[in-house]
């Protein structure tokens, strides 16, 4: 059981250059989030899903897109990267939208921008 | 002021120390989580508590709604419980969990 699995691990982009990164779960989970993690603070909610087919903007949702187009698979897109936007990046998930049941996490993707 | 707020900031302990860590937030919330992660890690979730507490082998978690306050104690710490400890609160009425900063603990042997 994979749980929450997050490719790529580490990248390196030019500013300008557009990535997606790509979150898998296999726990059947409706909701799924994307969050970064910057020195100091708490992490922040970038966009997050309610189901297939469905997103929603988050705390800091400029500079990204993303696309829920299988209930399994929550990809986030960077289309015109920045230096700001370096940071380790978080996919989670949850089987409600109350967490009742708890959060998943992935392992994170560390995205260097120069 | 951040909504939720953890302290310390850091913690250095020996290896055996009892270590508390704190989590104070300002909002009304359905539900509180500890989480753990390794240096260069994920994150792990440790507890998730609305009321009481709540124990899992040398970790205990508790909670005091009526204070907006939570507390993580380690027993007997050991080199291996180092990282990062993180706690988030559930929003009342909404879909939305905020995270304080981190405490960053260190047990040294």
């Amino acid at each position: 059981n994979a749980g929450v699995t997050q490719t790529p691990k580490f990248r390196v982009l030019k500013t300008g250059q557009s990535m997606t990164l790509l979150c898998a779960q296999d726990m059947n989970h409706e909701y799924m989030y994307w969050y970064r993690q910057d020195p100091g603070m708490g992490l922040r909610l970038i966009h997050y899903s309610v189901g297939e087919g469905t997103t929603a903007k988050g705390e800091v949702p400029d500079g990204y897109n993303v696309s829920r187009l299988k209930k399994q698979n929550f990809l986030l897109g960077l289309e015109s990267a920045a230096p700001s936007q370096t940071s380790v990046y978080f996919c989670a998930s949850s089987l409600s939208g109350t967490g009742g049941y708890g959060y998943t996490f992935g392992s994170g993707t560390r995205l260097t921008v120069v | 002021k951040n909504e939720v707020e953890q302290s310390p900031q850091n913690l250095t302990a020996q290896e055996g120390e009892f270590i508390t860590i704190n989590c104070s937030y300002s909002v009304g919330i359905s539900a509180l989580h500890w989480l753990q992660q390794h240096p260069g890690g994920g994150i792990v979730s440790l507890f998730m508590l609305s009321s009481g507490k709540k124990k899992h082998g040398r970790l205990i978690a508790t909670i005091n709604i009526q204070e907006k306050h939570s507390s993580l104690h380690i027993t007997a710490s050991h080199p291996r419980d180092s990282a990062v400890y993180i706690c988030a609160v559930r929003v009342e009425y909404g879909n939305k969990l905020v995270f304080g900063a981190g405490t960053i603990l260190r047990v040294k042997s």
